[in-house]
């Protein structure tokens, strides 16, 4: 168990629709970061939060938006969904900012497998 | 940004035989490589990684080299066993102000009888 915990573990929506997929961190990571796993490809990153501030993007649709809140938990929210938008959504925590001078390991969640038909 | 560059995309090896997955990466100042195992269905888990100021790390039967001059690490797994069999990827972090570790596209290993 890596302490990050993702819900819902699966979601079956329809095109068009919205959803919101939620991540709790471990408990004292500061850094959230939001992944994108399609069908046999690697890991795409979305987007990554640090105490609740936006610190970096990646190859976000403007179709997803997320934030970090408060109590440090965070939320991907995907609207307009399209068919080609199935995919496991992983988030990750880490203590510090992730970069090259921290320890930089990520601790990944069982992920949300979101499923458009 | 950084571009992290993986190969072979699958691997099959013997159990008990050596497997080697190669990585390249485009960032000079990149100094933080990890290794990432994601088991069939699995949440992907830190198995090894290392830094700019080390050749070589050893944690049993799974080591990493780095080259920094040719810019590429890679993964050596010896006496592979059928538990090894999984897709491993390898990730450098992108420099400057935005941090955030760039993945290579995986390598699925399959370790047969």
């Amino acid at each position: 168990d890596s302490g990050v915990t993702q819900t819902p573990k699966h979601l079956i929506t329809a095109t068009g629709q919205r959803v919101t997929l939620r991540c709790s961190p471990r408990s004292g990571d500061l850094s959230v970061y939001w992944y994108q796993q399609s069908l046999d490809q690697g890991l795409q990153f979305l987007i990554q939060y640090y105490n609740g501030e936006e610190r970096a993007k990646g190859n976000i649709l403007e179709r997803f938006s997320a934030q970090q809140f408060p109590d440090l938990h965070s939320e991907l929210n995907l609207s307009s969904l399209e068919l080609g938008d199935s995919a496991l959504y992983f988030c990750a925590s880490s203590v510090g900012l992730g970069g090259p001078s921290s320890t930089g390991e990520l601790f990944f969640g069982e992920g949300s497998r979101l499923t458009v038909l | 940004g950084e571009n992290v560059e993986q190969h072979p995309s699958t691997l099959s090896v013997q159990e008990g035989d050596s497997a080697v997955i190669k990585c390249t990466y485009s960032d000079s100042a990149s100094n933080y490589f990890p290794w990432y195992k994601q088991e069939l269905g699995k949440r992907p888990q830190l198995i090894i990684d290392i830094r700019s100021n080390v050749g070589e790390k050893k944690d049993q039967r799974i080591a990493v080299t780095l080259n920094k001059t040719a810019k590429h690490f890679s993964l050596h797994i010896t006496e592979t066993q059928p538990e090894d069999s999984a897709v491993y990827f390898c990730a450098a972090p992108r420099t400057g102000t935005a941090s955030k570790l760039t993945f290579g596209t995986g390598t699925r290993l399959q370790v047969t009888l």
